[in-house]
């Protein structure tokens, strides 16, 4: 079956521009996860939907950074006034709803370069 | 708070030789323990996860792991890795509760020689 899906898979973009990075979680799977991974390390936790709403937006570096999930499938994380320090590949995940014993399961990705 | 450590930046190999690699985890909760491997340019797959029970793991492409709870441990293991198990493998570890984030360490890259 599919799995989650990203786009773009790369973007490249100007410091001070704004992105929008997107993620399509696999079908039924109601958890959304994504993920910040710089180079060379493990990837970091951004923020988690549970449904439409943000359930844990914990991990989200600065208010420049905002995600949204308006109909509980498809989810855009937003960067605006993009910094050389946001590129990273950024990492969609999506799991099932229930306890935290469902594996998440990640997509390819989306390498973001702030020039 | 929960933290992983792998202890091993980086693992050179021969081609069917066994492999280790190390993961240690701090958590003032219980937790799930995961290894995800991450081949080139692309995302996370699921190698195996520790929930509860028996302590010894077994995997996809023959890989396992044992939980060990005294000494905090869950350490992943091979016995004769092939030229495609070149990659980076990440341990994880999520809380009990639904939509527990996950917790990863900072990666192993495999390199497999022949």
């Amino acid at each position: 079956g599919a799995g989650v899906s990203q786009t773009p898979s790369n973007k490249v973009t100007e410091k001070g521009k704004y992105v929008e990075l997107r993620c399509d979680p696999i079908s039924g799977h109601t958890a959304l996860y994504w993920y910040r991974q710089s180079l060379g390390q493990g990837p970091e936790f951004l923020i988690y939907f549970q449904g439409t709403g943000a359930a844990d937006d914990s991990g989200l570096p600065n208010d420049r950074f905002f995600a949204v999930r308006p109909e509980g499938s498809v989810s855009t994380l937003k960067i605006q006034r993009t910094e050389r320090g946001d590129s990273a590949v950024y990492l969609c995940a999506s799991s099932r709803p229930d306890r935290g014993n469902q594996p998440q399961h990640f997509g390819d990705g989306t390498r973001l370069s702030i020039l | 708070a929960q933290s992983v450590t792998q202890l091993d930046s980086q693992v050179p190999v021969f081609e069917e030789a066994p492999v280790e690699l190390r993961c240690n985890y701090s958590s003032s909760v219980s937790v799930y323990l995961f290894w995800y491997v991450q081949y080139p340019n692309q995302g996370l797959q699921l190698l195996l996860k520790y929930l509860s029970g028996s302590t010894l793991v077994k995997g996809i492409n023959g890989f396992e792991a044992e939980f060990n709870k005294s000494q905090t441990s869950f350490h992943l293991r091979k016995p004769s890795v092939h030229i495609s198990d070149t990659a980076e493998y990440f341990c994880a570890v999520s809380g009990l509760s639904a939509g527990n984030k996950l917790t990863f360490g900072g990666g192993t890259r495999v390199l497999v020689k022949p």
